[in-house]
């Protein structure tokens, strides 16, 4: 079956980028999305189709995705932005997620 | 604005059947544009999938849990549903409903705000 591999954390200095890598065997022929999750909360979309934002989320959000890894990238880290990041796809009939990221803003 | 709100048991006897409810408000649940998924994710884990039902009945199941469970909906009452047979202590998570935006790539655009689920006797 598909699997998608994430870091287990990343590490920003406040105001800087981060980048959020999700690896999968040919995953820039697929679709990439993203979901940020804050302790106790659900998850919330923040970018779907490798590169595409939903009402509401901050320009600083971007998406990327091309050979084998797929990247979300945050500009000018906030100290807000501090959760657990997802990657999905959709693969064979079902759907897989990445086992998450933690982002840690410094 | 789409909302989901889950409801049912926070408890569930191992080997019973852990059922909840999905209610939709702001929009239909019977707009052929979406389908109506369950996610459930593990103390302290990931996300895992579930399945997800379109309006009319039809339905897609993770294929790890396709033997104990059941999504269905009612578009009379704007609800879609969840059944899961012959739970055990693994089956202990928080268990979202969400909608899917797009039926060809699959992501998820609005989300419960979940319901936790304990299998304990």
């Amino acid at each position: 079956s598909y699997e998608l591999t994430q870091p287990l954390s990343v590490s920003v200095a406040l105001g800087q980028t981060a980048r959020i890598t999700c690896g999968g065997n040919d995953i820039g022929g697929k679709n990439v999305h993203w979901y940020q999750q804050k302790p106790g909360q659900a998850p919330v979309l923040v970018i779907y189709r490798d590169t595409n934002r939903p009402s509401g989320i901050p320009e600083r959000f971007s998406g990327s995705n091309s050979g084998n890894t797929a990247t979300l990238t945050i500009s000018r880290a906030q100290a807000g932005d501090e959760a657990d990041y997802y990657c999905q796809v959709w693969d064979s009939s079902k759907g897989v997620f990445g086992g998450g990221t933690q982002l840690t803003v410094l | 604005q789409v909302q989901l709100q889950e409801s049912g048991p926070g408890l569930v006897k191992p080997s019973q059947t852990l059922s909840l409810t999905c209610t939709v408000s702001g929009g239909s649940i019977s707009n052929g544009a979406y389908f109506w998924s369950w996610i459930r994710q593990h103390p302290g884990k990931g996300l895992e999938w579930i399945g997800y039902v379109f309006y009319s009945g039809s339905t897609y199941y993770n294929p790890s849990l396709k033997s104990r469970v059941t999504i269905s909906v009612d578009t009379s009452k704007n609800q879609f549903y969840l059944k899961l047979n012959s739970v055990t202590a693994a089956d202990t998570a928080v268990y979202y409903c969400a909608r899917v935006g797009d039926g060809v790539t699959y992501f998820l655009d609005s989300w419960g705000q979940g319901t936790l689920v304990t299998v304990s006797s």
